[in-house]
């Protein structure tokens, strides 16, 4: 059973157009993370929310947004599309690590939307 | 910055030998560790984790090493199969002042390819 689910699988805009990847998670984990991974690379962390608080990566250009309207959805939208964009886009999913104690809030990633940018 | 990185970016190795997979960190505070496995077109999997209070913990066929004296941790797959085939990342988890902030950073990434 899918726990953790990206759509679309593939996403093809034009440059400059406006785009919003979905996330969805049947696991009821508080926090939701996003991360761009390009060809070949290690992923890497553009923000997340911890419940309904957003935590940018500094290093993100504002080109990059997020949208948490409940605990079970969160979209990635991106505002102007450029030819650097291109990645696979990789939502993932933890539960809150106080309940458990850490090590806990191992993330639980779904298969990735893959960007292609025209 | 910390980081995260592996010696070798892609491993070939026989069906049924062992393989080793290798990540150094540089930083020396970092005290959880993770492995994961990321097969074409999927994302990544969580595979073994460890502590810095441990050297070693063992799963199904995988066993990871930590030193700490050298900031480097490996990944031992034992009697491999086709389908170990895939893209292995160390990454180190760290959180903030909250336990909210988690973070994962992520090694470049070794491929291992498995030879019929």
């Amino acid at each position: 059973d899918a726990m953790v689910i990206q759509n679309p699988r593939y996403q093809v805009t034009q440059f400059g157009k406006p785009v919003t990847l979905s996330c969805s998670q049947t696991l009821n984990h508080n926090v939701m993370y996003w991360y761009q991974q390009k060809s070949s690379q290690a992923p890497k962390l553009l923000f997340h929310y911890y419940d309904k608080d957003f935590n940018n990566e500094a290093d993100t250009p504002d080109n990059f947004q997020s949208r948490r309207p409940n605990t079970s959805f969160c979209f990635l939208d991106i505002r102007s599309p450029g030819l650097g964009d291109a990645a696979m886009y990789l939502c993932a999913t933890s539960r809150d690590v106080r309940l458990a104690g850490p090590p806990a809030g191992e993330q639980y990633f779904g298969p990735g939307t893959r960007l292609t940018v025209t | 910055g910390e980081s995260v990185g592996l010696h070798l970016p892609t491993l070939s190795v026989q069906e049924g030998d062992n393989s080793i997979i290798n990540c150094a960190y540089s930083n020396s505070a970092s005290d959880y560790f993770i492995w994961y496995k990321q097969e074409s077109g999927k994302g990544p999997q969580f595979i073994i984790d460890i502590r810095s209070n441990m050297d070693k913990r063992q799963g199904q066929r995988v066993t990871v090493l930590l030193n700490k004296t050298v900031k480097h941790l490996s990944l031992q797959i034992a009697a491999t199969q086709p389908g170990d085939s895939a893209v292995y990342f160390c990454a180190e988890k760290t959180w903030g002042s909250n336990f909210g902030n988690e973070k994962l950073t992520f090694g470049t990434g070794t491929r291992l390819t498995i030879i019929p």
